[in-house]
């Protein structure tokens, strides 16, 4: 069925490298697509969006790279801090849909 | 204030109880919304409230659950006769016209259904 799912469940790295994320979705009607950070105990929080008539959009240390050729979306983080652990949620909205579709979401360990 | 608010924050009951859970969106947000997460899990639509327009409430698990938004500001999420099954961190969000743009959330009301 559609779904947006997630390729790593869990990511961990040292502190300073370059993280990547990724997010694979199925319904070629999306076009709005949203990371999101949730540390534990706390709501998800909006990092970066993006929508289908772009394939790059960046943010403060964040990038989210969008493929709609192979419907597939990344998040890359530069110079990782151990205050980035959380997990990492991609989501789609789907034209007139408000509804925000939400994968399992990626653990990112951050070790200093 | 200045994000979403939700109350209480953990809520412990027993089964066959009803819950009532409350969302403060953002002033000014037209657009509210709850999610559902299960632990481990990624977040689970319930309904969508938009002005004073019907509300979608296509997600909705059952018809134990409800929910209402009184004067287009508060709304609260109504859980009857509850189950272990329903279980989980309820989360809500507003946005700012309902479109495509982002969601704020709250940090959630966490039940546990003994």
């Amino acid at each position: 069925g559609e779904s947006v799912g997630l390729h790593l469940p869990t990511l961990s790295v040292q502190e300073g490298d370059n993280s990547i994320i990724n997010c694979a979705y199925s319904n070629s009607a999306s076009d709005y697509f949203i990371w999101y950070k949730q540390e534990s105990g706390k709501g998800p929080q909006f990092i970066i969006d993006i929508r289908s008539n772009m394939d790059k959009r960046q943010g403060q240390r964040v990038t989210v790279l969008l493929n709609k050729t192979v419907k597939h979306l990344s998040l890359q983080i530069a110079a990782t801090q151990p205050g980035d652990s959380a997990v990492y949620f991609c989501a789609e909205n789907r034209g007139s849909f408000q509804k925000l579709v939400f994968g399992t979401g990626t653990r990112l360990l951050v070790s200093p | 204030g200045a994000g979403v608010s939700q109350s209480p924050s953990n809520k412990v009951t027993e089964k066959g109880k009803d819950v009532e859970l409350r969302c403060d969106p953002i002033s000014g947000h037209t657009a509210l919304y709850w999610y559902r997460q299960s632990l481990g899990q990624g977040l689970e639509f319930l309904i969508y409230f938009q002005g004073n327009s019907a509300p979608d409430k296509s997600g909705l698990p059952s018809d134990r659950f409800s929910a209402e938004r009184t004067g287009g500001s508060v709304s609260t999420l109504t859980i009857q006769r509850t189950q272990q099954e329903d279980s989980a961190v309820y989360l809500c969000a507003s946005s700012l016209n309902g479109q495509q743009e982002t969601q704020y959330f709250g940090p959630g009301t966490r039940l546990l259904v003994l």
